[in-house]
């Protein structure tokens, strides 16, 4: 049982440069979101998703773009890359509709842009 | 601006000590969690609360979620090397779902 998958896991971009980091879950998972962790700041929210075709902004959404074509898979796309972007970027998946229901973590691509 | 407050933000201890780090908001959750996280890797659940004034025990881990469903506090009693890492809480939001993290705080534990 893989659990969620993110690919890469390192990567180094041009400024401007595009590239989409890849999530696959195999739980079936509804809840699927992309959160960013920078030294000091905990993860903030980028893009999240409830079910195939159904997405929403989180609280730093700017720069990125999500699409959610099958329930196991949310690629985060970066169109245009920028230093700022530089960061860790987590994957995770939850059922939905449940209050106390736990999210499941990839282990992370590391982003370098310069 | 997140919404969730963590403090202290780090914390250096002797094992053997007890310490309680504390999450604060001022929005109402549907249910409250704590994760811990390791170098390299992504957060881990460790418990979720989810009633107002709810108390949960996890061997030497406590975890409390406020009455108003605003904020809770993990207590660790005799805190061990082991226990080193990342912790976070998570508060997810009625209606939308989202899980929104915590600042984190950084606790090393020394021998």
């Amino acid at each position: 049982n893989a659990g969620v998958t993110q690919t890469p896991k390192f990567q180094v971009l041009k400024t401007g440069q595009s590239m989409t980091l890849q999530c696959a879950q195999d739980m079936n998972h509804e809840y699927m979101s992309w959160y960013r962790q920078d030294p000091g700041m905990g993860l903030r929210l980028i893009h999240y998703s409830v079910g195939a075709g159904i997405t929403d902004q989180g609280e730093v959404p700017n720069g990125y773009n999500v699409s959610r074509s099958t329930t196991e898979d949310f690629p985060l796309r970066l169109l245009s890359a920028a230093p700022s972007q530089t960061s860790v970027y987590f994957c995770a998946s939850s059922r939905v509709g449940l209050s106390n229901t736990e999210a499941f973590f990839g282990q992370g691509t590391r982003l370098t842009v310069v | 601006t997140q919404l969730l407050e963590q403090s202290p933000q780090f914390l250096s201890i002797q094992e053997g000590e007890n310490l309680t780090v504390y999450c604060n908001s001022s929005s109402v959750f549907s249910s409250l969690q704590w994760y811990r996280q390791e170098p390299g890797e992504g957060p881990v659940l460790l418990v979720t609360v989810v009633t107002g004034g709810e108390v949960k025990k996890l061997k030497r881990l406590t975890f409390q979620f406020g009455d108003a469903r605003k904020d809770s506090s993990l207590h660790i009693t005799a805190a061990q090397p082991g226990d080193t890492g990342l912790y976070l809480c998570a508060g997810r939001t009625y209606n939308t779902d989202k899980l929104i993290f915590g600042t984190g705080t950084r606790l090393q534990v020394f021998p």
